[in-house]
C-alpha cells in the first residue's frame, strides 16, 4: 500500500521569505500523480500545486513550486515570498493512475506559520 | 461557481443517535469521494462513488456507515448508533475521470461532534 510522510509537523517562515516543505512516499507504481493541498484554519481545503510522476520538469504555480525526485520519491513544495495568507495546514497526497483506487492518499500535514 | 458543498456544516449528537450528512458535487463531476479526517491528520479514504455505483470502500468504513448516491447526483453519508471515536471531520471531494490528473475538489466538511 502506498504512503506518504511528511516529516515536519510544523514549520514557520518569516513573512517575504522562503520556505521548503518536504513530503516522502513510498510506493511500487511507476506512474502516478502528486499534490500538494493547503487547509487554511476553518476553511475548506485546495489545490496548491501538482505534478505527474512522468515529467521531469518540476511543476510551478506562481510562487510556489515543487522540488521532484522520482528515484529518492521525494516531493518538496517550495513557498517563495511568503505572505500571511499561506499560513495553513499542507497536505502531500499521493494519487495512482490507475482505474482502480481513485483515492487519495495522504500525509499527516505540516502546519506553517508566517510571522509578520 | 457552485463547488463542492455540504450540509449540515456541524453537527452534535449524543453516541448512540444516527446521523447523516449530505455532499453536493460540482455538478459535472461524475465521481464523488467521502474522507474522514481527525483533528491534526491527513484526510482518510472512506468511500467512493462513480456516478451511482459505489467502487471501493476503506476498511474504515465499519457496517454502522453506509453510504448512498441514488441518481449519481448528491450523496449521503449515514452513521448509525454513533460512538465518540466516530467525531471528526467529513470532507466530500468531487473530480472528473480523465481531467486535471483526476484533481479533487474539496467542499468545506461536516464536523461531527458526538457527545
Amino acid at each position: 500500500a502506498q504512503t506518504v510522510t511528511q516529516s515536519q509537523p510544523e514549520m514557520s517562515v518569516q513573512e517575504a521569505e522562503t520556505v521548503t516543505l518536504s513530503c516522502t512516499y513510498d510506493t511500487s507504481e511507476s506512474d502516478y500523480y502528486l499534490f500538494w493541498y493547503k487547509q487554511p484554519p476553518s476553511r475548506q481545503m485546495i489545490l496548491v500545486i501538482r505534478q505527474e510522476a512522468y515529467k521531469q520538469q518540476n511543476a510551478t504555480e506562481n510562487r510556489f513550486s515543487v522540488n521532484f525526485q522520482k528515484a529518492a520519491k521525494s516531493f518538496s513544495l517550495k513557498i517563495s515570498d511568503s505572505q500571511l495568507g499561506d499560513a495553513a495546514m499542507y497536505f502531500c497526497a499521493y494519487r495512482t493512475v490507475d482505474n482502480y483506487g481513485q483515492n487519495f492518499v495522504f500525509g499527516p500535514g505540516t502546519r506553517l506559520s508566517v510571522l509578520p | 461557481d457552485t463547488g463542492v458543498s455540504q450540509d449540515p456544516r456541524h453537527k452534535i449528537t449524543k453516541r448512540g443517535q444516527n446521523v447523516t450528512f449530505r455532499c453536493d458535487p460540482i455538478s459535472e463531476h461524475n465521481r464523488l469521494y467521502w474522507y474522514r479526517q481527525t483533528l491534526g491528520q491527513g484526510p482518510e479514504f472512506l468511500t467512493y462513488f462513480q456516478n451511482e455505483a459505489q467502487l471501493e470502500k476503506s476498511r474504515l468504513l465499519s457496517d454502522r456507515f453506509s453510504a448512498e448516491r441514488p441518481k449519481g447526483s448528491f450523496s449521503t453519508l449515514e452513521i448509525q448508533r454513533t460512538e465518540q471515536g466516530d467525531s471528526a471531520m467529513y470532507l466530500c471531494a468531487s473530480s472528473l475521470p480523465r481531467a486535471s490528473f483526476g484533481t479533487q475538489y474539496f467542499g468545506p466538511g461536516t464536523r461531527l461532534t458526538v457527545l
